[in-house]
């Protein structure tokens, strides 16, 4: 396993379509995040889970993005009638619980760079 | 502040200068502070974690400390070099979050 890997690292797609993204983290590792970054700005938190629990969602993250992590493996964002402002790069980050290593270091994927024209 | 504050935003240096960046954090609730290196079209590279105050940690030639009574956290990054050029990200641990600065992007002139 070399690390987080993230599928597709481009898309672009029309206003109103519908985008999926594929992360699939480190495997001994539990926690999985998904972060937004735009132009200019450090990445933002969206959601995280441990094992397939869905834990914490940022109010970034409005009813047309959902995430999943059925086995808690990989996990997949979709997000439904894409507008232009959802146009940035998805990261992926993943990490193993707390209980296991003193400090919570996040291993990122290379992201996904969306653009909704 | 509630935010985690990185200065200056971008940085030019020439090859073989040192230079140093910032990051202010809060300090309440404090659990640990990361740096990390963001090359692009790479992912974002763990650089440190520290959680005590005062500790310093070394990887060749790039350097941090850390101050937690006060909320800062410099970089420091000895005889600079092409491969440096980056971004390089500030993150703090707080309440099971992590929150990012905006970055320093760093330009290496040759």
């Amino acid at each position: 396993d070399t690390g987080v890997s993230q599928d597709p690292r481009h898309k672009i797609t029309k206003r109103g379509q519908n985008v999926t993204f594929r992360c699939d983290p480190i495997s001994e590792h539990n926690r999985l995040y998904w972060y937004r970054q735009t132009l200019g700005q450090g990445p933002e938190f969206l959601t995280y889970f441990q094992n397939e629990a869905q834990l914490e969602k940022s109010r970034l993250l409005s009813d047309r993005f959902s995430a999943e992590r059925p086995k808690g493996s990989f996990s997949t964002l979709e997000i439904q009638r894409t507008e232009q402002g959802d146009s940035a790069m998805y990261l992926c980050a993943s990490s193993l619980p707390q209980w296991v290593q003193v400090t919570d270091t996040q291993y990122f994927g290379p992201g996904t760079r969306l653009t909704v024209l | 502040i509630l935010n985690v504050e990185q200065s200056p935003q971008s940085l030019h240096v020439q090859e073989g200068d040192s230079t140093n960046f910032t990051c202010s954090f809060p300090s309440s609730n404090f659990y640990a502070l990361h740096w990390y290196r963001w090359e692009t079209a790479k992912s974002p590279e763990a650089l440190f974690v520290m959680t005590l105050n005062g500790d310093e940690k070394k990887k060749g030639r790039i350097s941090a400390t850390l101050n937690t009574k006060e909320g800062y956290s410099y970089l420091y990054i000895k005889g600079s070099q092409p491969e440096d050029s980056a971004t390089y990200l500030c993150a703090s641990s707080r309440d099971d979050k992590i929150i990012f600065g905006k970055g320093t992007r760093l330009h290496i002139l040759p």
